[in-house]
């Protein structure tokens, strides 16, 4: 089925480890986003990408590493994973253009707990 | 930057009606969208105001006051189902990603 997933929806690991979550969609989409959600805070840009090979940082990329070497692939990496970034990730997409009446899709998360 | 204003929590009954404000600062306006998310699950979109004026999809509608940098959700005829956390975003960098609230608590009762 077309959409967006990510992987994995649940992980738990140690601090220092490197943590890599996946998202993938197939809808050709040519914008990609990652977010953090934390109580208090709603949803946080970590990094976005206009196309394969161009990221742009959001509003909290400190700690986290991005790539996009293929429109429909869009990993996030925690490269020493820390206590603060346990959260819930969101991977969404949406269609071309600059207009945001072009909704973002949602997935369905990752809930990352660092202990 | 951008930052965006909406109350935490909103209560009200089924049948009722209720408005979740939200207002923003933000260096280049590019629109006002908001989100539903059910239970901490995948946010879906709800509505985008460009300009001033109101757009209504259902019971549904949403408010935009550029001068005022404020806009509003308004939920109808509120259901159950409508118990959810509600999101205001404004464009970021041009337009290109959003950056949202903290969210918005609705929690509706029979």
């Amino acid at each position: 089925d077309a959409g967006i997933t990510q992987s994995p929806r649940y992980k738990i690991t140690e601090t220092g480890r490197q943590v890599t979550l996946m998202c993938h969609q197939t809808w050709s989409h040519s914008y990609m986003f990652w977010y953090r959600q934390d109580l208090g805070h709603g949803l946080r840009l970590i990094y976005y990408s206009a196309a394969a090979d161009i990221t742009d940082k959001g509003e909290v990329p400190d700690g986290y590493v991005v790539s996009r070497s293929k429109t429909e692939n869009f990993p996030l990496t925690l490269e020493s994973a820390t206590r603060s970034q346990t959260s819930v990730y969101f991977c969404a997409s949406r269609a071309t253009g600059t207009a945001l009446n072009q909704p973002q899709h949602f997935g369905d998360g990752t809930r990352l707990s660092i202990l | 930057g951008q930052s965006l204003e909406q109350p935490s929590e909103v209560t009200a009954v089924e049948g009722a009606i209720v408005q979740i404000n939200c207002t923003y600062q933000t260096s280049g306006f590019y629109g006002l969208s908001w989100y539903q998310q059910h239970d901490g699950g995948a946010p879906t979109f709800l509505s985008y105001n460009a300009l001033d004026g109101l757009e209504e999809t259902g019971r549904f509608s949403s408010f935009l006051s550029r001068s005022d940098s404020y806009g509003y959700l308004l939920l109808q005829e509120l259901q159950m189902k409508d118990s959810a956390s509600y999101f205001c975003a404004v464009g970021h960098q041009a337009g290109t990603a959003l950056i949202f609230g903290k969210g918005t608590t609705l929690s509706v009762s029979s």
